[in-house]
């Protein structure tokens, strides 16, 4: 199985700041990597897909970016609905996801 | 799109569940699609896999206990949970997948606890 690692575990922002979250691959998984949004209660939502296209209807504060074992997701102006869980995911080979980060304003 | 899982609960170690996850909103027989589980807390893992074809794929975890089928003219996707054990106590989502096997639609999950 492909190892996801998420980090950080936690990130604590003010709004209007720039977050970034990264994962990492245990092998190449030529860009076959979606994030999601989980808030808290409520299932995931799927924000980006193929490493860096927007999903329909998500604000495009949200970015994905990377290559190979290395990938990012960048939220610009933090707002305060952003507060939540996010997962990145691998489907290069079967599913499998990172550990999540829990954003939360500071 | 929509998805509406249904049919978890409370269920004894060794015993057997099933669940529904009804679709609309698309057209169901002409995609793949997931379950997904959360356990109470942590994080997310894979489940199960069905093509529009009905080809199936496990988690190792879950092999040979679940399995997963759908029906078309129902607009349903099931998951048979036999031999249940209390690591399989989470909130069950189904979801579609997208064009490669991201998922990009999520039903508002079930829960189900396995406990004596």
């Amino acid at each position: 199985d492909i190892q996801m690692t998420q980090s950080p575990a936690s990130l604590s922002a003010s709004l209007g700041e720039t977050v970034t979250i990264e994962c990492r691959a245990s092998e190449d998984i030529y860009n076959g990597l979606a994030w999601y949004q989980q808030k808290p209660g409520k299932s995931p939502q799927l924000l980006i897909y193929n490493a860096n296209s927007l999903h329909t209807g998500v604000p495009s504060r949200f970015s994905g970016s990377g290559s190979g074992t290395q990938y990012s997701l960048k939220i610009n102006s933090l707002q305060s609905e952003d507060v939540a869980s996010y997962f990145c995911q691998q489907y290069y080979d079967y599913p499998t996801f990172g550990g999540g980060t829990k954003l939360e304003l500071k | 799109v929509q998805l509406v899982e249904s049919g978890g609960g409370l269920v004894q170690p060794g015993k057997s569940l099933k669940l529904s996850c009804s679709a609309s909103g698309f057209t169901f027989s002409s995609y793949g699609m997931h379950w997904i589980r959360q356990a109470p807390g942590k994080g997310l893992d894979w489940v199960a896999y069905i093509s529009s074809s009905s080809g199936t794929v496990y988690a190792d975890a879950v092999k040979g206990r679940f399995t997963i089928s759908r029906d078309n003219a129902k607009n349903t996707l099931y998951l048979q949970l036999n031999s249940l054990k209390s690591e399989d106590t989470a909130i069950y989502y189904c979801a579609r997948t997208g064009n490669s096997g991201f998922f990009d639609y999520w039903g508002q999950g079930v829960m189900v606890t396995v406990s004596s």
